[in-house]
């Protein structure tokens, strides 16, 4: 069974630019997640998808950061401007229909804003 | 919401000894704790997990205990190797997979 693939692995933008990353879940997963992981902490929810529908977007920092999951397969998130303070591990996850069993990583983006 | 704390932050062990790292947690009504290892550059890797119904739960090498009552749950590797090395995250949820929350982490060093 494939994992979940993200691209791409590294990005590297001036603050102030914009950046997106896609993300292909493990394939019949209904639920798809985005965290930010911050270099020496634990991964932090960003936004929750229910086939192509948001779940829970409660910390996602809405004046910035936008996520689509059209057709209900890959997502992106995007970060429009960036600032310095979003560097950071962006990671995917999914899981079947509402359900924690068989929820998989992908292995990340790492973003660096100078 | 959902608290997720972790101790210790850093342990280092000898090839060979015993690793015990603990997690508390504030919703009572989360009833799913997992545990994740990270190595450098890779995604977070379930390696265990445990349901609220059961108290202990073993695989190989590795254990986690529940204390429900007292809302902490522990992770236990024995006779560890060097490829052990990584950073560990606990994790509580609700069956659903909502209030998904990680504890900070705990950077394992293997000293051969």
């Amino acid at each position: 069974e494939a994992g979940v693939a993200q691209s791409p692995r590294y990005k590297i933008i001036e603050k102030r630019q914009s950046v997106a990353f896609w993300c292909n879940p493990i394939s019949g997963h209904a639920t798809l997640y985005w965290y930010q992981q911050i270099l020496g902490q634990g991964p932090k929810l960003l936004i929750q998808f229910q086939n192509n529908g948001v779940v829970d977007d409660s910390q996602l920092p809405k004046d910035r950061f936008s996520a689509e999951r059209l057709k209900g397969v890959d997502s992106t998130l995007k970060i429009q401007p960036a600032k310095l303070e979003d560097s950071a591990v962006y990671l995917c996850a999914s899981s079947p229909h509402r359900s924690n069993y068989g929820y998989t990583f992908g292995s990340g983006t790492r973003l660096t804003v100078v | 919401g959902e608290n997720v704390e972790q101790h210790p932050s850093t342990l280092s062990v000898q090839e060979g000894d015993s690793a015990v790292i603990k997690c508390t947690y504030s919703d009572s009504a989360s009833n799913y704790f997992p545990w994740y290892k990270q190595e450098l550059g890779k995604g977070p890797q379930l390696i265990i997990d445990i349901r609220s119904n059961v108290g202990e739960k073993k695989d190989q090498r590795i254990a986690v205990t529940l204390n429900k009552t007292a809302k902490h749950f522990s992770l236990h590797i024995t006779e560890t190797q060097p490829e052990d090395s990584a950073v560990y995250f606990c994790a509580a949820s609700d069956n659903y997979g909502q209030n998904f929350v990680f504890g900070p982490g705990t950077r394992l060093s293997v000293l051969p």
